[in-house]
């Protein structure tokens, strides 16, 4: 079965700082990689996906995230924080194929920005 | 226009009592899924449902039934509820049960049990 994990539980950085967020995966096959975010007090709403072609994704919010299929890796990135960003964001990844393709949380990062 | 509905929003409820959450989606999708998220914000599946057909069943106690009247709506009752079972529940929904599609989550459910 697949797994996922994000390593910095807490993150905390000031406004205009650049952010990275780690997520690497555990699985023998193709999958299709997300990230979630989760604003205080609501949904998880998608931030941005990879499926295939160009490893470089980008999402909304000015977030981006890179695939590196060599690390088992799918990074978020964004070059420039905002307050606004503060929330919960997860990384989940699903197999393409298999019998267990459901979609698969890493354990969530919560990131504060402070003005 | 909500995508992913969820009723209640809030639910506190004495333990050993039996609850239900619904869960409607307008978004013409044929599978739905129920997530719930612990304390420590880990969000785990329960249950998939793909054309009103079970297809997903996590390692869930079974005083949890998901019933899925149509494909637009999937509820979750639960039985004899337990403190443990505090934790926010999520509904989701996505077109096809196939690998890469994209699932829409609901404003969840939070539930406390006392």
């Amino acid at each position: 079965a697949q797994s996922v994990s994000q390593h910095n539980h807490h993150v905390i950085l000031s406004e205009a700082a650049s952010l990275e967020l780690g997520c690497n995966y555990s699985y023998g096959g193709t999958v299709n990689l997300f990230w979630y975010v989760q604003y205080p007090g609501q949904h998880l709403q998608l931030l941005l996906k990879y499926f295939s072609g160009d490893p470089l994704v980008k999402g909304i919010k000015g977030f981006e995230a890179e695939f590196i299929k060599s690390k088992f890796s799918f990074n978020l990135r964004k070059p420039s924080v905002q307050w606004s960003d503060t929330a919960e964001y997860f990384c989940a990844v699903r197999p393409v194929s298999g019998s267990a393709r459901q979609l698969t949380f890493g354990s969530g990062t919560q990131l504060t920005v402070l003005p | 226009d909500t995508a992913v509905s969820q009723t209640p929003k809030y639910l506190v409820t004495q333990m050993g009592n039996d609850k239900s959450i619904k869960c409607e989606q307008n978004l013409g999708h044929d599978t739905m899924y129920w997530y719930k998220q612990d304390s420590k914000k880990f969000l785990k599946i329960m249950f998939s449902y793909n054309n009103k057909e079970l297809i997903i069943n996590e390692t869930v106690p079974n005083r949890f039934s998901p019933k899925s009247p149509d494909k637009a709506h999937l509820n979750l009752h639960i039985n004899s509820l337990e403190l443990g079972d505090s934790a926010v529940y999520f509904c989701a929904s996505s077109q096809a049960a196939g690998g890469g599609e994209t699932q829409y989550f609901g404003p969840g459910t939070r539930l406390l049990v006392l």
